[in-house]
């Protein structure tokens, strides 16, 4: 039961233009959302995150949307450059305190091409 | 720098050798995970301490244990080690200051085979 759903396995995109990855999730419960990102050989980290209270969160070049009625987010890359090119996981919580637990969806594999 | 370190990162074990993977970390948070992460998919929560709390995932195997001796230090044994237990084990941690505004920190993480 994949309470967290990346369908896209990879992505590959030219520098400069958007990278927009996709995350569905099933479980009404929860409202908080991260997205990490993971190089090769390194342990996750954390990229953005967004409460169930807003629609939308930036950061740079980062921008996280989400849409609760469809149980959809999504993470945009603008512009893409080739070092965003990682496996990037999206993660959900029941609630934003310390102790909650995270789950996962599978990653998406971002190519950013030169 | 303050982080979450994992030892060691590469271990090979033997078919039902027992094994002990462990984390460490500097930031004092009162929350620690183990994660265990297989090819292509998503990272799978086995437990957790909230500080000394030991909180177990109801679908984790009893293979799996961990210990948790103080604030710094987190354990994960696994006692008879099976050829699907070779995995990316992640350990990670979360803060007392009572929110995920930053979401956990990781550790490198532990790539188990089993041969």
């Amino acid at each position: 039961d994949q309470q967290v759903k990346q369908n896209s396995p990879s992505l590959s995109v030219q520098e400069g233009r958007i990278s927009i990855l996709n995350c569905d999730y099933t479980n009404s419960m929860f409202d908080y959302f991260l997205w990490y990102k993971k190089y090769p050989a390194e342990g996750p980290t954390f990229l953005i995150s967004i409460s169930s209270i807003k629609d939308k969160n930036e950061d740079g070049r980062f921008t996280v949307f989400l849409n609760k009625s469809a149980k959809h987010l999504s993470l945009h890359i603008v512009p893409s450059q080739p070092g965003d090119s990682a496996v990037y996981f999206c993660a959900a919580s029941a609630g934003e305190t310390s102790g909650s637990r995270l789950t996962f969806g599978e990653g998406t594999q971002l190519t950013v091409n030169p | 720098d303050a982080m979450v370190i994992q030892n060691p990162r590469y271990q090979v074990t033997q078919f039902g050798k027992p094994v002990t993977l462990s984390c460490s970390q500097t930031l004092n948070h009162n929350v620690m995970y183990w994660y265990q992460q297989k090819s292509s998919q998503a990272p799978k929560l086995l437990f957790h301490y909230y500080d000394k709390d030991f909180n177990n995932e109801a679908d984790t195997p009893d293979n799996f244990q961990s210990r948790r001796p103080n604030t710094s230090f987190c354990f994960l044994d696994i006692r008879s080690p099976g050829l699907g237990d070779a995995a990316m084990y992640l350990c990670a941690t979360s803060g007392r200051q009572g929110a995920l505004n930053y979401g956990y920190t990781f550790g490198s993480g532990t790539r188990l085979t089993v041969v």
